[in-house]
């Protein structure tokens, strides 16, 4: 199993630029989620999905969209980039008995 | 104030020593707690879930207590690979997490 797996690991957009975060697993994992680590800050939730075809929005999602077409793939798009949303981007699933959260190695994204 | 809160630390050890976090929440209703550990730019990987009795894997202890609001983790003979950034987690409907403590453990 490779777990959960993120592309790209690094990337430097402009302001204004848009991209995708892509993010899937092979767990089989129901719930879905996407975090951003800042400094002091810890780790905050931008969007979650529980399901395909469902998602919902966590405690920072303005200027992120998430769609979850299969259980497999979250990918999060960043719309119009600012240099706010230079962080260290995680995507985790979690599933089972423990509901144990299993990350991605993370991309971080610096926003000129 | 925060809805899971650590002190930021850093904490320095020496090698051998015990040292201990807590994690204090805000939310009487949480019910699931974690202890995660995160390695220099890597991800958060699960070190410990916390459990109502408490619970102990090798060197490690963590704690719940419940009627004062906080988890605890304890290492014990503490080794140079524990150096990391300790993050606790709190599940209400969503995982809180706390910014996390980092350890420098010294030889």
């Amino acid at each position: 199993n490779a777990g959960v797996t993120q592309t790209p690991k690094f990337q430097v957009l402009k302001t204004g630029q848009s991209m995708t975060l892509q993010c899937a697993q092979d767990m089989n994992h129901e719930y879905m989620s996407w975090y951003r680590q800042d400094p002091g800050m810890g780790l905050r939730l931008i969007h979650y999905s529980v399901g395909a075809g469902i998602t919902d929005q966590g405690e920072v999602p303005n200027g992120y969209n998430v769609s979850r077409s299969t259980t497999e793939d979250f990918p999060l798009r960043l719309l119009s980039a600012a240099p706010s949303q230079t962080s260290v981007y995680f995507c985790a699933s979690s599933g089972g008995l423990n509901n144990e959260q299993f990350f991605g190695p993370g991309t971080r994204l610096t926003v000129l | 104030r925060k809805e899971v809160e650590q002190d930021p630390g850093p904490f320095n050890v020496p090698e051998g020593a015990t040292v201990a976090f807590n994690c204090t929440y805000s939310n009487s209703a949480s019910q699931s707690f974690f202890w995660y550990r995160q390695d220099c730019r890597k991800e958060p990987k699960l070190l410990m879930s916390v459990y109502s009795s408490g619970n102990e894997d090798g060197r490690f202890t963590a704690q719940l207590n419940r009627a004062s609001q906080y988890i605890s983790l304890l290492i014990r003979d503490s080794k140079l690979s524990d150096s990391a950034t300790y993050l606790c987690a709190v599940k209400n409907y969503q995982l809180i997490w706390g910014a996390g403590t980092k350890l420098i453990i010294k030889p």
